[in-house]
């Protein structure tokens, strides 16, 4: 099946700094999603980004689905940005693949 | 709109008894979907719904069951609760405006979770 790898897996900013995560797919894809959770457990949705670029305040995302890979950008990041980041796949057959994750701890 | 809602939001287990993860959305998705997350690890899926009275395996099936009898309503049982079924769980929904459009589905909105220990 189709494999999700997530990098880093875990980061630590300073508050202020900017950072990107990055989302490596094996295969074609019909789109992918990119989710936040925070400390306390819950799932946002942050990016459906089945290819281009989207911006949403100081968050964007890029999807190069031709080279199999997304980026999140994160800019001037905050404390409460701290979470993980999950990237997720449709791999075909309304099936969703997630990566790992990467863990972000943004200090004060 | 309350979006998706589970319940219970934790629960404690004995191995062997069974229980029923609820899960209803307001929001008329017609895709619904169980995860399982265990710790430090990303979603799983366990079963998926299209539509009322369609489901479908996802990638760890084994122990539970689900059913779709209406659109709003998606449950997940445990039937008989074994120790590696300790984890969190997360019902999601979406639309996509036809199953058999495979790149249409729209983005997935999830529940709080549901925390279950099996001792």
């Amino acid at each position: 099946g189709i494999q999700v790898e997530q990098s880093p897996p875990d980061l630590i900013l300073q508050e202020g700094a900017n950072s990107t995560l990055r989302c490596n797919f094996s295969d074609s894809v019909n789109n992918l999603q990119w989710f936040h959770q925070n400390p306390w457990g819950q799932l946002i949705n942050l990016f459906y980004i089945p290819s281009g670029t989207k911006q949403n305040g100081r968050l964007s995302a890029t999807t190069v689905a031709t080279e199999r890979y997304s980026l999140l950008y994160i800019s001037s990041s905050q404390t409460t940005d701290s979470g993980v980041y999950f990237c997720a796949v449709d791999a075909g057959g309304f099936k969703t693949i997630f990566g790992a994750g990467t863990r972000l701890f943004v200090k004060a | 709109n309350a979006g998706v809602t589970q319940t219970p939001k934790f629960r404690i287990l004995k191995i062997g008894q069974s229980m029923t993860l609820q899960c209803t959305q307001d929001m008329n998705h017609n895709y619904m979907y169980w995860y399982r997350q265990d710790p430090g690890m990303g979603l799983k899926l366990i079963y998926y719904s299209v539509g009322a009275g369609i489901t479908d395996k996802g990638e760890v099936p084994n122990g539970y069951n689900v059913s779709r009898s209406t659109t709003e309503d998606f449950p997940l049982r445990l039937e008989l609760a074994a120790p590696s079924q300790t984890s969190v769980y997360f019902c999601a929904s979406s639309y996509s405006p036809g199953h058999k459009i495979h790149n249409s589905n729209q983005p997935q909105h999830f529940g709080d979770g549901t925390r279950l220990s099996i001792l």
